[in-house]
């Protein structure tokens, strides 16, 4: 079955990088686009950006270029890089695999709790 | 950026009951691009409709979705406990994917 495993720092503090890899299996890796989602009690759930099969990226305009999204296809793996963190990027991060028409996510990682603090 | 609003903030009802989930758009989208997911505590959402109607992969028959332009209901008939989560609405417009905040179902 379709399965995405996340990992990452759990706690940084402002102006360091967020760094986070997800792993999947279960389905053809580069037949599909993959996205970055975060969710946070202030700012509910929030799509940060995505990489297509191809490798394009885009990201939401929230995130004034500060996101950085790559793929490794060889390992069935693509990263988040998030600069100059704060306090204000506290939230669980989720990676989540697009359906085939790239409109909506149909599986999600289990999500990791990133803490920014001094 | 289109905007979702969802109401009401809390539904809490009976197992049995019909319960009924708005989702407003700011401004007209395609059905194609209108999605619904579940969320219960401690884990990550979980895709129920796609397409404003369609049922994702396993998700039960209770679960039906409807609307267009700005619009759009998701329903929930026959509630059982399990019922009880966190639902979202979701749309892709402009490059740009965006969630409603969400209702929260209580089942008594």
């Amino acid at each position: 079955q379709v399965q995405l495993q996340q990992w990452g720092a759990g706690l940084l503090k402002p102006s360091e990088t967020l760094s986070l890899t997800c792993a999947v299996s279960g389905v053809p890796f580069s037949d599909y686009y993959w996205s970055w989602v975060r969710q946070s009690p202030g700012r509910g759930l929030e799509w940060i950006g995505q990489v297509t099969r191809r490798g394009t990226t885009s990201d939401s305009p929230s995130f004034r270029s500060r996101v950085s999204i790559s793929l490794d296809t060889s390992k069935s793996q693509f990263s988040l890089n998030l600069t100059s963190v704060t306090a204000a990027d506290t939230a669980v991060y989720y990676c989540a695999k697009h359906d085939s028409s790239a409109l909506f996510f149909d599986y999600w990682g289990q999500g990791v709790l990133v803490a920014v603090s001094s | 950026e289109i905007v979702l609003t969802q109401s009401p903030g809390t539904l809490s009802l009976s197992p049995g009951e019909r319960a009924t989930l708005s989702c407003r758009a700011s401004q007209s989208i395609s059905i194609s691009f209108l999605a619904w997911y579940q969320q219960k505590p401690g884990q990550a959402p979980r895709l129920l409709l796609h397409g404003a109607s369609n049922r994702a992969t396993g998700i039960p028959g209770r679960f039906s979705g409807s609307g267009s332009g700005t619009d759009f209901t998701l329903s929930i008939s026959r509630l059982e406990p399990e019922d009880s989560a966190v639902y979202y609405c979701q749309q892709y417009g402009r490059s740009l994917y965006t969630f409603g905040q969400g209702t929260k179902l209580e089942i008594k």
